[in-house]
This record gives structure tokens, sequence and C-alpha cells, in this order.
């Protein structure tokens, strides 16, 4: 079974700029969440989406948005960027019920200068 | 407040020097307890789900145990490959599924 894959893997924007990035979640599974991850900070939740609908969200600004496509994949999207967005974004997918396990992917890097 | 909290933060072994990692959280209605292996610049790889007090599960190396208020990751005998970063996460009743994580243990095993 493939597992979760995310692209692009490395990213440069400028400050200002808008990006977006995309999950493949495993076959099957319906549920997708994003993390941002930062030295010292740990995983930090952006939100979930199950069956195309945001199900859960964290405490980001509304620059962070998502969204989900009838296939499960998912996309999230960054706008005016800024130096502090400069992050490993995970993505991970999971069959979407309570209490099971997340299986993520490899990331993007997203550097922003 | 709901937490999770992972000790020591960095630990430093040697080949074959057994010990824990500690994963303690402050949650009511636990559903599930999950350990995470990250590598440099990688995503977090599952490694053990744990549901209920006295429960363990075994890989290779490691072994994880839940306690009421505590998971420990036991490493015995450990080799240079499982230099890593640990990750715990806490799936609790009331918090709509989502996950609380902790800032993880970085190990480091020298050869």
């Amino acid at each position: 079974k493939a597992g979760v894959t995310q692209t692009p893997r490395y990213l440069i924007k400028t400050r200002g700029q808008q990006v977006t990035l995309s999950c493949s979640p495993i076959s099957g599974h319906r549920s997708v969440s994003w993390y941002q991850q930062t030295p010292g900070q740990g995983l930090q939740f952006l939100f979930e989406y199950f069956s195309e609908t945001q199900r859960n969200k964290g405490n980001f600004p509304g620059r962070f948005s998502g969204r989900q496509f009838s296939n499960s994949r998912s996309e999230m999207n960054v706008s005016t960027l800024e130096l502090g967005d400069s992050a490993l974004y995970l993505c991970a997918s999971s069959g979407g019920t309570g209490g099971d396990e997340q299986y993520f992917g490899p990331g993007t890097r997203l550097t922003v200068t | 407040e709901d937490q999770v909290t992972q000790s020591p933060e960095a630990l430093r072994l040697q080949e074959g020097e057994s010990s824990s990692l500690n994963c303690s959280y402050t949650v009511s209605g636990l559903r599930g307890l999950f350990w995470y292996r990250q590598d440099p610049g990688k995503g977090p790889e599952f490694l053990f789900t744990l549901y209920s007090a006295g429960e363990e599960k075994e890989k290779e190396r490691l072994k994880a145990t839940l306690t009421k208020k505590e998971s420990f990751l036991h490493i015995t005998a450990p080799k240079p490959e499982d230099s890593a970063t640990y990750l715990c996460a806490v799936h609790f009743a009331g918090n709509n599924r989502k996950l609380i994580w902790g800032l993880g243990t970085s190990l480091a095993v020298n050869p």
C-alpha cells in the first residue's frame, strides 16, 4: 500500500507571496490533517479534513487555509507569506474514526526569504 | 489544561545501554496514546498505539507501556540507528479527535 505523499518536497518563496502544498493520503483513508513543525515548537496542528469538510481547526491565522477533494487528496494554502512561516509542513492521513493512528508524509520544507 | 509532557528533552546513550523515555499526560478520558519516531527532516513514523492502562506493545528493541497518567518507551540494548526524536501524542474524549503532542525526546546512541 502506498504511503502518504506530499508535493513539492522543497519550496523557496519570498515574503508576500502565496503557496499551495498538496497531500495524497493512503488509499482508503478519509481524514487528512496538516501540521506545522518548527524547531522548539513541536508539531502545531493546523486543520483536519474529513470527507471534504473541515472537522477541526488549530490556532492559526486566516492566511492558512485548506481544502479536501472527493478523492480525499488535500491542499493547504498560505497567503501573504511571512518569514515566520518557514517550517516543515506535514500532512497525515488516518481512517477518520476516533482514536486511530495517523500516518505522516515526508513533509514539505518551506523557506520564506 | 490538557497537556502532554515528555522527558527527558534529550538523552545520550552508549550502544547497548538500555533506558526509558517518559510521556506524562493530564487529560481525562484517554482514547489512545501514540508513539512516533522522527528522523531529521522527515515525517514522523508511527510506532505504537496504547489504549488502556496496563497495555504493552513491543517492536524489536522498543517496548511501550501505559499507566493511568503516563507512558514509557523502553529501549533495550539500543543501536546507533535508534537515534531519532521520539514523539508522544494523546487523543482523549471531548477534544473532537484532535491530538495533543509532546515536544519529543531527542535520543542519540553512540557506537
